[in-house]
């Protein structure tokens, strides 16, 4: 069965100060690894999707990367708009479902 | 362009009542996704369509729960009889593909009392 585990759980940044959330995945055949954003009354939304192995994508202040084991979300130079809940999702091969991780809610503070 | 939309946003009702959800996904979409969120269990999967026909229902938790999509504009998901472990965030999500990114409505919020 597929588990997606992310952490830490709950992180709590200063303005500025750069840091990386984890999300380890053990998956029967990886289709995609994909990141959403979830604001507080809202839908998840979408992010980034990664497909394989040292794959790496970039948007504003975010950047994602790809291992066999775990992805990392990057956050640099983080601003209070950046605070939000950072979920990743994992699709195998035997279908288009995504398994969610429960999320990490980042808070960061001016 | 408009997003997945989905109704009610709020649903307060009484133990043993029916209750049934909408979602209208975006034009175009072939895969619907219906998804629910608890702080317990995080986001699951319940049911999804391709072309209005479902396709995995694994995650539906029992018989008191259907879902249908009689055409490509509307899915509805029905709860009869209501209990109050079934309150949750209830998600509606849709895709052009399968493989391509789900984009999600805002939920409906679910509280049986």
């Amino acid at each position: 069965e597929d588990q997606v585990t992310q952490s830490p759980e709950a992180l709590r940044l200063q303005e500025g100060e750069s840091s990386s959330l984890n999300c380890s995945y053990t998956v029967s055949g990886l289709r995609g690894l994909f990141w959403y954003r979830q604001d507080p009354g809202k839908g998840p939304e979408f992010l980034f999707t990664l497909y394989s192995a040292g794959e790496e994508k970039e948007k504003e202040r975010l950047k994602a990367t790809l291992t066999k084991k775990e992805s990392f979300l990057h956050i640099t130079a983080p601003k209070p708009e950046d605070s939000a809940t950072y979920l990743c999702a994992v699709q195998n091969y035997s279908g288009y479902a995504l398994n969610f991780g429960k999320g990490t809610s980042l808070l960061v503070t001016p | 362009d408009a997003g997945v939309i989905q109704s009610p946003r709020h649903e307060v009702t009484e133990m043993g009542q029916e209750v049934t959800l909408r979602c209208k996904p975006i034009s175009g979409h072939d895969y619907l996704f219906w998804y629910r969120q608890t702080m317990m269990r995080g986001l699951e999967l319940l049911i999804y369509f391709n072309n209005n026909v479902p396709i995995d229902d694994s995650g539906m938790p029992e018989d008191r729960f259907s879902a249908k999509m009689p055409n490509a504009s509307l899915s509805t998901l029905k709860i009869q009889p209501s209990e109050p472990r079934d309150s949750a965030v209830y998600f509606c999500a849709s895709s052009s593909q399968g493989a391509q990114p789900q984009h999600f409505g805002d939920g409906t919020r679910l509280s049986i009392l």
